[in-house]
Order: structure tokens, then sequence, then C-alpha cells
């Protein structure tokens, strides 16, 4: 079955600054799914990659698909504090799994 | 308001004691997932469906835990004589076939004392 192994496992910056984290699949990823769970709630879609090379992005969140299709990368300029929490990619081969998730700390 | 909802929030039980969850999901959502979430950790997959059929199983599920999805629509899951290991965050989440993207309910969090 297919692994998703999310880097790195926790993050703590500065606020301002850049960052970016990782997802990377032991298989050909079909569709991933980025989400973001703050602590203690529910899970937030934020953005879906279907092609290879594929990059979309939504206010300071950038995500891409590469062309290979095994890696995704996320994205985050200018880090506030209201993104910090749990960020989580998923996939669909099989149905519904996830990464063990990013945890990012914001400090003001 | 048309989102999946989950019913407890919270459920509080003596180890033993058997708890059963439900979940609604979105009306015209064929897909059914449940997962476990533990504090800090990522949504282990624990089963889905489509319409009323479980289509998998992780090997996380115990003989303890069943689910079922008897019309196609909401789903319970029940685990039978829960230990303190139990304890954790059940989400469910809905999809369908065309679009991939799941949506989760809140969660019910259940505690084993």
């Amino acid at each position: 079955s297919q692994e998703l192994e999310q880097s790195p496992q926790s993050l703590i910056v500065q606020e301002g600054k850049n960052l970016t984290i990782n997802c990377t699949s032991s298989k050909t990823l079909y569709g991933l799914y980025w989400y973001k769970q703050k602590y203690g709630e529910g899970l937030i879609f934020l953005m879906m990659l279907q092609k290879g090379g594929e990059e979309k992005s939504h206010e300071k969140i950038t995500a891409k698909l590469d062309e290979k299709k095994q890696q995704s990368s996320l994205h985050i300029t200018a880090s506030q504090p209201s993104h910090a929490g749990i960020y989580l990619c998923g996939a669909d081969t099989p149905p519904g799994r996830f990464g063990a998730g990013t945890r990012l700390t914001v400090k003001p | 308001d048309t989102g999946v909802s989950q019913d407890p929030r919270h459920k509080i039980t003596k180890r033993g004691q058997n708890v059963t969850f439900r979940c609604d999901p979105i009306s015209e959502h064929n897909r059914l997932y449940w997962y476990r979430q533990t504090l800090g950790q990522g949504p282990e997959f624990l089963t889905y469906f489509q319409n009323e059929a479980q289509l998998e199983k992780s090997r996380l599920l115990s003989d303890r835990f069943s689910a079922e999805r008897p019309k196609g629509s909401f789903s319970t899951l029940e685990i039978q004589r829960t230990e303190q290991g139990d304890s954790a965050m059940y989400l469910c989440a809905s999809s369908t076939t065309r679009d991939l993207r799941w949506f989760f309910g809140p969660g019910t969090r259940l505690t084993v004392l």
C-alpha cells in the first residue's frame, strides 16, 4: 500500500519567515491533497493536486506536485500566527490515506 | 448546515464498556471513511464504505471494532469491550467518487477510564 512520509515532523518559525513542508510517496500519486488541522479541531481542505508539475496557490500558501508525481511541497510565504496548526497530506490510492502530519508553530 | 456531523462529540466510558458513534455524511456523498487520531499524529485510516458496501478495513480495526452503513447514508462505528488504548479522536469523512476531496466531521473524542 502507499505510504506518505511528511517532513519535517514539526517546525517552529518566526512570524514573517517562509517555510516548506514536504510529502513523499512510495508510489505514483494520482491525487494529492493538503489539509490543515487546528489543534483539537477537524481537518480543513486546502488544495488538491493531480497533474505532474501542477502548482496551486491560495493566499500565502502554494503547493506543488513534482513531475514524477511522487512528491509534493507546501510553501508558506511570510508566515503568520494564523498559519499555525498541523498540515497533512493525503492521497487516494488506496483511498483515504494521510501522512503523519507536520506541526507548525509560528512565533509572533 | 449540510456538512458532515458526528455524534456524540465527546464520550467518556469505563474500560470494558461498549460504545457506538454515529456519522452523518454530506447527503450526496457515496463514500464514507472512519479514522482514528491520537495527539500529534495524522488520522489513521480505519475503514471506508462506498454506498453501503464496506470496501476496506485496516488491520488496526480489531475484532472489537465494527462499522456499518446499512442504507448507504449514515454510518455507525461500534467499539466493544473498550480499552484505555482506544482513547482517541474518531473522525468521519465523506466524499464522492467524482471529487475525491474528503469533508471531515468535527470528530468524537473518546476517553476510556
